[in-house]
């Protein structure tokens, strides 16, 4: 398994854009991207999975470069809601046995 | 939410007593996991099952059992509950098509006294 390495917590404001960057230097070649929002309380929520370049989907964007050994989660003009833990996870996309999160990167949006 | 249901959301238990999670799906996905989650950690993966009657150990397995009798249910069990099994707990199933994001249950809130 690929290891992750997050920033354990980010601080922003409303109305900024927030880039969390995930390191992931052992990536493998059937490694896809992905990450999870986790909120207080509740399960964590799929945002976005992406192999190379650039993803992007109604809540977020996920830009890949070329070497794969980092990646970076681009949430746009954040609000308070978006206050939440990401998780980023990388792994082959259909290998469903290894499935593990690491501890997240906190992310907490001030008014 | 995928159908997933978790019971109870809630339990106090005593220590040395067995305590049983129930996961319950309603679309008949292959894959199934239980996490924990601890304050101010990320989510530890138990057990997970790849169908009924199978099933494999996770990062943090020992003190859990699992059973997978049917589909729809993933049972974990906590033989002999102790102070550090107090955790919040997690069911997910991941899809197996072209999407294959996981879906979480809201999860079971455990204390061991």
């Amino acid at each position: 398994l690929a290891k992750t390495t997050q920033p354990i917590s980010m601080d922003s404001y409303e109305g900024q854009e927030v880039n969390i960057t995930c390191s992931h230097n052992n990536i493998a070649t059937n490694d896809y991207i992905t990450w999870y929002q986790q909120f207080p309380s509740q399960g964590p929520r799929f945002i976005i999975q992406g192999y190379k370049t650039k993803v992007t989907n109604e809540v977020a964007s996920l830009f890949i470069p070329a070497d794969r050994k980092s990646s970076t989660l681009s949430l746009p003009r954040v609000s308070l809601s978006d206050t939440a833990v990401y998780y980023c996870l990388v792994g082959d996309r259909y290998n469903f046995n290894k499935f593990y999160f690491g501890s997240g990167t906190k992310l907490n949006v001030k008014p | 939410d995928a159908g997933i249901t978790q019971s109870p959301r809630h339990k106090v238990t005593e220590t040395g007593t067995p305590v049983t999670l129930r996961c319950h799906q309603t679309e008949n996905h292959r894959y199934m996991y239980w996490y924990r989650q601890d304050p101010g950690h990320g989510l530890r993966l138990i057990h997970y099952s790849y169908g009924v009657k199978d099933t494999d150990k996770g990062e943090v397995s020992d003190g859990y059992s699992v059973s997978r009798s049917k589909t729809e249910d993933f049972l974990l069990t906590l033989e002999s509950a102790t102070s550090s099994q107090t955790s919040v707990y997690f069911c997910a199933i991941r899809l197996t098509g072209e999407n294959t994001e996981a879906f979480f249950g809201q999860g079971t809130r455990l204390t061991v006294v």
